[in-house]
């Protein structure tokens, strides 16, 4: 299977400022790479698909980069609702996720 | 609105058995591929099974391949879990999920997930 290699493994930063968050895959998967949201108690939330596709109702600070084996999560300018857990996950052989970055607001 | 509400999780012993159900409403079932998802307690996401909108491709994880067993109504807009041989490392919530349509793999819908507890 696919390793998925996500860091840094927690990410504090205060509201406005920008957050990058990594993804490395141990082999290409060209650009099946996905990000999901997730927040305390609840299930995770698409955020980017196919490495740079924003989904419905993202919101525009949120972007996607990368292809092959490396990969980007940004949010240009962090709210406090964007306190979560971020995970990656490749599609391009049997779906594997990475361990995830948590992601606090000062 | 598309919904996705699971039932059938609760305390099992080792060994025992569990299935799962989600119904699924909101958008046309029969359509779409769909997965569970489960993630243990203060743990991340594992892929546990998917199916396609057709039933004719079934995929399984290696840690649940031969004990878990994944089938759909489309009739009953339902996706089923069969969960045999449990063990504690199968202890989890377990989110059934849609795929986005034309897509294998990609979720753009889950549900609140149902918490399966395996223990003595």
């Amino acid at each position: 299977d696919i390793v998925l290699t996500q860091s840094p493994a927690t990410l504090s930063l205060s509201p406005g400022e920008r957050a990058t968050l990594s993804c490395r895959a141990s082999q290409s998967v060209s650009t099946y790479l996905v990000w999901y949201q997730q927040k305390p108690g609840q299930a995770p939330r698409l955020l980017i698909s196919d490495a740079s596709n924003r989904a419905t109702g993202i919101p525009a600070r949120f972007s996607g980069s990368g292809s092959g084996t490396d990969f980007t999560l940004t949010i240009s300018s962090l709210e406090p609702e964007d306190s979560a857990f971020y995970y990656c996950q490749q599609r391009n052989s049997w779906p594997t996720f990475g361990q995830g970055t948590k992601v606090e607001i000062k | 609105e598309v919904l996705l509400v699971e039932s059938g999780g609760g305390l099992v012993q080792p060994g025992g058995s569990l299935r799962l159900s989600c119904t699924a409403s909101g958008f046309p079932f029969s359509n779409y591929n769909m997965n569970w998802v489960r993630q243990a307690p203060g743990k991340g996401l594992e892929w546990v099974s998917s199916i396609s909108s057709n039933n004719k491709s079934i995929y399984y994880a290696d840690s649940v391949k031969g004990r878990f067993s994944i089938s759909r109504d489309n009739a009953k807009n339902s996706l089923y879990l069969q969960m045999n041989s449990l063990r504690g490392e199968d202890t989890a919530v377990y989110y059934c999920a849609r795929d986005d349509e034309m897509q294998f793999w990609l979720i753009d819908y889950w549900g609140q997930g149902s918490l399966v507890t395996v223990s003595s």
